[in-house]
């Protein structure tokens, strides 16, 4: 079985400061991970996603995540957050053994402060 | 290409009543995956489907239910609804590669 543990439910930051929002997992088989955004009223849009090679993944909107095996985190950061960036952020998991199904995290909601 | 897409974007219902939600995924993309979103329970996985089978299924119970035709396009179906079914219901395709798309989702209000 496969858990996603999203350890912030808030977090507020000025903009422009930087943002790191964290994910831990955990699985008894090799995985895939995952970030969604959500913006209020949509769906959820692929940010980026590691499934092997590189362990520092860029994605779209200027946020990377590094994938750390050891420590079992898949941290999502921005380096300058702007007011745009407000959304919910979610983690999620797969099992690169073709299971189609993906276990997210509790979503985590970033609030940009002018 | 065209994003998924799912109709209707918002729907209202009454308890005891059924429900059919409807999801087209990306052209070429053959596994089609639904999700139901709640503020109380998250993202949970409902089922997902693959060239007409079911292959994969969460733990809902059996009046949540879908199917896909030979087109993809895929149908779920919930029977005799409660009002823990109001929610957010998103449709996810996947192609070639393990990535899914979302949808912009139904949602759903039972009264």
């Amino acid at each position: 079985a496969q858990s996603v543990t999203q350890l912030d439910s808030q977090v507020p930051v000025f903009e422009e400061a930087p943002v790191e929002l964290r994910c831990n997992y955990s699985s008894s088989v090799s995985v895939y991970l995952f970030w969604y955004v959500q913006y209020p009223n949509q769906g959820l849009q692929l940010l980026l996603k590691y499934l092997s090679g590189s362990t520092l993944v860029k994605g779209i909107n200027g946020f990377e995540a590094e994938f750390n095996k050891s420590q079992t985190s898949f941290h999502l950061r921005k380096p300058s957050v702007h007011i745009s960036d407000t959304a919910e952020y979610f983690c999620a998991v797969s099992s690169n053994f073709g299971n189609e199904k993906l276990t997210f995290g509790t979503g985590t909601r970033l609030t940009i402060i002018p | 290409k065209a994003g998924v897409t799912q109709t209707p974007r918002y729907l209202i219902k009454t308890r005891g009543q059924q429900v059919t939600l409807s999801c087209s995924p990306i052209s070429g993309h053959r596994s089609v995956s639904w999700y139901q979103q709640t503020p109380g329970q998250g993202l949970q996985f409902l089922f997902e489907y693959f060239s007409e089978t079911q292959r994969n299924k969460g733990n809902f119970p059996g009046r949540f239910s879908g199917r896909q035709f030979s087109n993809s396009r895929s149908e779920m179906n919930v029977s005799t609804l409660e009002l823990g079914d109001s929610a957010l219901y998103l449709c996810a395709s996947r192609g070639g590669t393990d990535t899914q798309y979302f949808g912009p989702g139904t949602r759903l209000t039972v009264l």
